[in-house]
């Protein structure tokens, strides 16, 4: 199926850096959406983009949805062993409450601590 | 409400056989959705149903995989005759028509896997 190009693929940081990932998508979306998953669990929703050029912040996470809507970024600050786990990006056609949604491959985030 | 409840967690069976996994969603959902997820895979999305009515199953895997959700409440999916590369995360999936993407929430999953 149709999936988002998403990168890295993994990355190690110290506690208390800064993290950066980003994703792109030959089609355009309507909304970004950014999840964090843990190992067993579902996907939780981190962050929701509804603009092009929109950045919103939630605590320690800042995303940007991508003037060409074919694009967003996501940066954590101030990492912190909890952060550890899977961060997916998806795209929506629609609101991001209705529809599927399309996820990228993903980013797995380890931190030494 | 406790959220998106699936049963089972984890699930192995024997290739051939088929199996049924089930799938709470968040009591005032009218939405409800069906994603896999093999390993190393972001979720792909397979089927959706606004209250009974399935308004999506073209993404469905193929002819062995079948979704129901005969009273608009719980729904299951059904995988007749499994085979090993059907071993994966179901995930499930419950919103509200118009609602906010933050109430647009996912299940634990249930992992099968086919031996």
């Amino acid at each position: 199926g149709q999936q988002l190009n998403q990168s890295p693929q993994s990355m190690f940081i110290q506690e208390g850096e800064d993290v950066s990932m980003n994703c792109t998508s030959s089609s355009i979306f309507n909304t970004w959406l950014w999840y964090k998953q843990d190992p067993g669990e579902g996907p939780v929703l981190l962050i929701a983009l509804y603009k092009a050029g929109e950045l919103t912040s939630n605590g320690r996470l800042t995303a940007q949805f991508g003037i060409t809507r074919k694009d967003s970024f996501l940066n954590i600050s101030a990492s912190i062993p909890s952060d550890v786990g899977i961060y997916f990006c998806a795209g929506s056609l629609y609101g991001g409450s209705q529809g599927n949604l399309i996820f990228g491959k993903g980013t797995k985030l380890s931190v030494k601590p | 409400d406790t959220g998106v409840s699936q049963d089972p967690r984890h699930k192995i069976t024997k290739r051939g056989q088929n199996v049924t996994f089930r799938c709470d969603p968040i009591s005032e959902h009218n939405r409800l959705y069906w994603y896999r997820q093999t390993l190393g895979q972001g979720p792909e999305f397979l089927t959706y149903f606004q209250n009974e009515a399935q308004l999506e199953k073209s993404r469905l895997l193929s002819d062995r995989f079948s979704a129901e959700r005969p009273k608009g409440s719980f729904s299951t999916l059904e995988i007749q005759r499994t085979e090993q590369g059907d071993s994966a995360m179901y995930l499930c999936a419950s919103s509200v028509t118009g609602g906010s993407p933050y109430g647009y929430t996912f299940g634990s999953g249930t992992r099968l896997t086919v031996v």
